[in-house]
């Protein structure tokens, strides 16, 4: 099964933008476009945010958005406001219907 | 809207078993797979495995094969997670979310499964 990759934390002043990284160890999950992001604050459950690499659902801001280069997935979230402070998680499609999450990153928005 | 609501909190001693149930709303059942996905303490995201209300088809992540076990009821749109053997680092909170082509996306409130002697 392929693990997924992400930095343990990033950080970012107010309005600034931030990336995270998703890498996937595995070069056969790279041919996937099945990657989502969740948004987490601490004590709650995980929130859609992005799907399909770079998809956002209704009621998700635009300052979110997602992109893929190989096997390397992002996540960008532009004009970083105090609430987008939080931990982020990426998950890809695995593979005989199997899912993977990232470690997780937390943001800190300073 | 789309709600899905979780059983309470549970403890367990170790070697017992475990269900959670997850009660759907506001969309219709058989249309959406369910995914489990479970946080240990201070931990990240761990994917159990889903699962097709549809047809039943389940696939479950690797390392839980054989101690899990999905169900759905149809009649109750309600989901059911067992996990049997439970070992202390069983301890987690316990989520179900809908799923469909591209993932998981709608997620419960999370189940807090403790165990302890």
């Amino acid at each position: 099964q392929s693990a997924l990759t992400q930095p343990a934390s990033v950080s970012g002043s107010p309005g600034q933008s931030i990336s995270i990284s998703c890498t996937e160890t595995s070069s056969d999950v790279g041919s996937y476009d099945l990657v989502a992001w969740y948004q987490q604050h601490p004590g709650k459950a995980p929130k859609l945010m992005i799907y399909g690499v770079t998809e956002r659902p209704s009621g998700v801001s635009n300052r979110f958005s997602g992109s893929k280069s190989g096997n390397t997935a992002s996540l960008t979230i532009s004009g970083l406001q105090a609430e987008d402070e939080a931990d982020y998680y990426c998950c890809s499609y695995s593979g005989i219907s199997t899912w993977v999450f990232g470690g997780g990153t937390r943001l800190t928005v300073l | 809207q789309v709600q899905l609501v979780q059983s309470g909190t549970e403890v367990k001693k170790p070697g017992a078993s475990v269900k959670v149930s997850c009660k759907t709303s506001g969309y219709s059942f058989s249309n959406y797979g369910i995914s489990w996905v479970r946080q240990a303490p201070g931990q990240g995201l761990e994917w159990m495995g889903w699962i097709n209300p549809y047809n039943g088809n389940r696939h479950s992540a690797q390392r839980l094969q054989g101690r899990v076990t999905m169900t759905t009821d149809t009649s109750t749109d309600t989901a059911y997670m067992e996990l049997r053997s439970l070992r202390p680092d069983d301890t987690a909170v316990y989520f179900c979310a809908t799923h469909n082509y591209y993932g998981i996306n709608v997620w419960g409130q999370g189940t807090t499964v403790t165990v302890s002697s």
